[in-house]
């Protein structure tokens, strides 16, 4: 069975705290993706990587960073975390096909 | 850049009368398209997608969807809803020409009633 696990369902952190969000997928798959979901605005792509130390820009970087140094692992990094940096994080995975992607269980995060 | 509408916040419907949920696209090339459901604190499951062929697509719990080039438009249907389709519901587009990235609509937020 397909699966992308995400390392935390709720993490509380300070302003000001560098967060790790970690996440692992078992499908082999070269894309992964991480997506921040906000009530009205539907998911906003971060950055995505389309294959081991490779990455690119989404359409919100501001603020962030990532990781992929193995093709199963896709760590993303809130260097300073702020306020406006509370939301539920998704990670997704896919193959470079037509095929659809597949979601983590999402970890929702609060900056305090 | 693509872009996804999905012009309704919400949808009630009954349960066992038809359940349709909105959606209409943007891309330069073809589209991929895609629909997901989120139940509560959970992440997002797919349902249907539509890349080729046919313009009626079967998905997963007896969701369709119709693509309609020319409206640019790719609806979500169910001839009859149930209690448990309660949630929420995204709609996603993939440009062929930008095989990475996956945008989303807002989502629709689907309340059926006993």
């Amino acid at each position: 069975d397909v699966k992308v696990t995400q390392s935390s369902r709720y993490l509380v952190k300070r302003t000001g705290e560098k967060v790790f969000l970690e996440c692992v997928q078992d499908m082999d798959h070269e894309n992964m993706f991480w997506y921040r979901q906000d009530p009205g605005l539907g998911l906003r792509l971060i950055y995505f990587s389309y294959d081991v130390k490779m990455k690119e820009k989404g359409d919100i970087p501001e603020g962030y960073s990532v990781s992929r140094e193995k093709k199963e692992r896709f760590s993303l990094i809130l260097e300073s975390a702020s306020t406006n940096q509370t939301s539920m994080y998704l990670c997704a995975s896919s193959t470079p096909s037509l095929a659809e992607a597949f979601f983590g269980q999402g970890t929702r995060l609060t900056v305090v | 850049a693509q872009s996804v509408a999905q012009p309704e916040d919400q949808v009630n419907v009954a349960e066992g009368n038809p359940l349709t949920v909105k959606c209409t696209y943007s891309v330069s090339g073809n589209p991929y398209l895609f629909w997901y459901v989120q139940y509560p604190n959970r992440g997002l499951q797919f349902l249907l997608k539509y890349i080729t062929g046919d313009n009626l697509v079967k998905g997963s719990y007896g969701f369709e969807a119709e693509f309609n080039k020319s409206q640019t438009s790719f609806h979500l249907k169910k001839p009859s809803a149930l209690v448990s389709d309660s949630a929420l519901y995204f709609c996603a587009v993939r440009d062929i020409w930008n095989d990475y990235k996956l945008s989303f609509g807002a989502g629709t937020t689907v309340t059926v009633r006993a």
